[in-house]
C-alpha cells in the first residue's frame, strides 16, 4: 500500500505566481481532506471532499485558494496569486467510508512564498 | 480562545523517563479524542484513539481522557530515543456536519536523549 501520494514535497515561488499541490489518496478512500500546518496556527483543515464532491470548504481563506477533486484517485490545491503569508506545510489526508475511520496523512508539500 | 490549548513545549526528557503529554478543550461536544505522532518533516499519524471518558492503554502508552474537567492527557512509559517527535491532540463530534472533522491542537515536541 503505497499510502496518500503527495507532490510536490517542496516548492519555492515568488510572491504572485500560482502554485498546484497534487495529492493521490489511498485507493478505496472515499473521503479526502486538505490541511494547512504552520507554527502559529498548527493543523487547519482547509476543505473536506466525500465522494469526489466538496462538502466543507469552509476552512479554505479566501479566493485565492481553489481545490478540486476531478475523480478518485486525484486532488490538487490551487492557490493563485500566491503570497507569503501562504507559505505553510500543506497535507492531504484520506479516509475509508466509516465516519469514525482513521485519517491518513501524506507526507506533505512544503510551499515557500518568497 | 482556541477551542483545544496545547502547550508546545519543548519538552526534553532522558531516556527511561515518564512523559505526560496535556490537552484542554472548552468544547463539551467533542466525543472522540485521538492523539497523533509526527516526526519530522512527516505526516501525522494516529497513535491513539478513545471515545468519551477514560483510559485506554496500548503497550507503553496510555491515553486519558476527563471530560467532566475537559483534559485529556497521554502517557509515554519507558520513553526512548524513537519517541521523539511531535505530538498533536485531536477532537471531534457529534458530527453536526455529517462528518468526523478533526480539530487539533498546537502539538507537543518532545525529545527523548539517550
Amino acid at each position: 500500500d503505497a499510502g496518500v501520494i503527495q507532490s510536490p514535497r517542496h516548492e519555492v515561488t515568488e510572491m504572485g505566481q500560482e502554485v498546484t499541490l497534487r495529492c493521490k489518496p489511498i485507493s478505496g478512500h472515499n473521503s479526502l481532506f486538505w490541511y494547512r500546518q504552520t507554527m502559529m496556527r498548527g493543523l487547519e483543515l482547509l476543505i473536506y471532499f466525500n465522494n469526489n464532491v466538496p462538502i466543507d470548504d469552509s476552512g479554505m481563506p479566501e479566493d485565492r485558494f481553489s481545490a478540486k477533486m476531478p475523480n478518485a484517485s486525484f486532488s490538487t490545491l490551487k492557490i493563485q496569486p500566491s503570497e507569503p503569508r501562504d507559505s505553510a506545510v500543506y497535507f492531504c489526508a484520506s479516509t475509508g467510508t466509516s465516519i469514525l475511520e482513521t485519517q491518513y496523512f501524506g507526507p506533505g508539500t512544503r510551499l515557500l512564498v518568497l | 480562545q482556541k477551542e483545544v490549548e496545547q502547550d508546545p513545549g519543548p519538552l526534553s526528557v532522558p531516556e527511561g523517563a515518564i512523559v505526560s503529554l496535556n490537552c484542554t478543550y472548552s468544547n463539551s461536544a467533542f466525543q472522540y479524542f485521538m492523539w497523533y505522532r509526527q516526526y519530522s518533516r512527516k505526516g501525522p499519524e494516529l497513535l491513539m484513539y478513545t471515545y468519551s471518558s477514560g483510559n485506554k492503554e496500548d503497550g507503553r502508552f496510555t491515553a486519558q481522557v476527563d471530560k467532566s474537567s475537559k483534559y485529556i492527557s497521554l502517557f509515554i512509559r519507558d520513553s526512548q530515543p524513537s519517541d521523539s517527535a511531535t505530538y498533536l491532540c485531536a477532537m471531534s463530534g457529534p458530527f453536526s456536519g455529517g462528518y468526523n472533522k478533526l480539530i487539533f491542537g498546537a502539538g507537543t515536541r518532545l525529545a527523548v536523549h539517550p
